[in-house]
């Protein structure tokens, strides 16, 4: 178990340029889950996958921004015309099945200059 | 839709003390899990403890248990014995136990230890 695995830790870009940002999550978890932190607040949804299947998409998932996992492994999550308002941490998470916690990574952090 | 409610942004404990985290929630379902995570600087999330709606009796992890009042909607958490290291942000977390649900967190709590 090598936990759930995001790349990059950081990202600085400037307003309006296009970001990507990726997740492995721990082998044998069908479930994956991205969330949004901003500072001193709780994580809040964006997104799940059941395997390949985006099952479910937050309202907070503006049409600038799109999530994958086409092979029902990893995951990317790309945010279009970056606004200063996406400067945020990025969280990642997966889970075996329905019920189970969730195991979380380290987050992307994004700031938008 | 259901809410989690933190209200308490800050709490502060005396290393080897006991402090207790408050957490509400709402919901209409009779079926639910309710979860602490932790989570230090270092910003990953941990699981703290977990505790099944249908359970009466209360979770406990180490130094680590909850008072859960399903009736009155209440998950609290307690840490006996706080080290130095339980510094962090503490969220509660609600599931629903219906298939393909997603984790709600409540704001957070932030506890300092002191020396």
């Amino acid at each position: 178990d090598t936990g759930v695995s995001q790349n990059p830790r950081h990202k600085i870009t400037k307003r309006g340029q296009n970001v990507t940002f990726r997740c492995d999550p721990i082998s044998e978890h069908n479930r994956l889950y991205w969330y949004r932190q901003t500072l001193g607040q709780g994580p809040e949804f964006l997104t799940y996958f059941q395997n390949e299947a985006q099952l479910e998409k937050s309202r907070l998932l503006s049409d600038r921004f799109s999530a994958e996992r086409p092979k029902g492994s990893f995951s990317t999550l790309e945010i279009q015309r970056t606004e200063q308002g996406d400067s945020a941490m990025y969280l990642c998470a997966s889970s075996p099945r329905d019920a189970t916690p969730l195991h979380f990574g380290n987050g992307t952090r994004l700031t938008v200059t | 839709a259901q809410t989690v409610t933190q209200s308490q942004p800050e709490m502060s404990v005396q290393e080897a003390e006991t402090v207790t985290l408050s957490c509400t929630y709402d919901t209409s379902e009779s079926d639910y899990y309710l979860f602490w995570y932790k989570q230090p600087p270092s910003r990953q999330m941990i699981l703290v403890i977990r505790q099944e709606a249908y359970k009466q009796q209360n979770a406990t992890e180490n130094r680590f248990s909850v008072n859960f009042q399903k009736a009155a909607k209440s998950f609290s958490l307690k840490i006996s014995d706080s080290q130095l290291g339980d510094a962090a942000m503490y969220f509660c977390a609600y599931r629903s136990a219906m298939t393909n649900s997603k984790l709600t967190f409540g704001k957070g709590i932030t506890l300092s230890v002191r020396p």
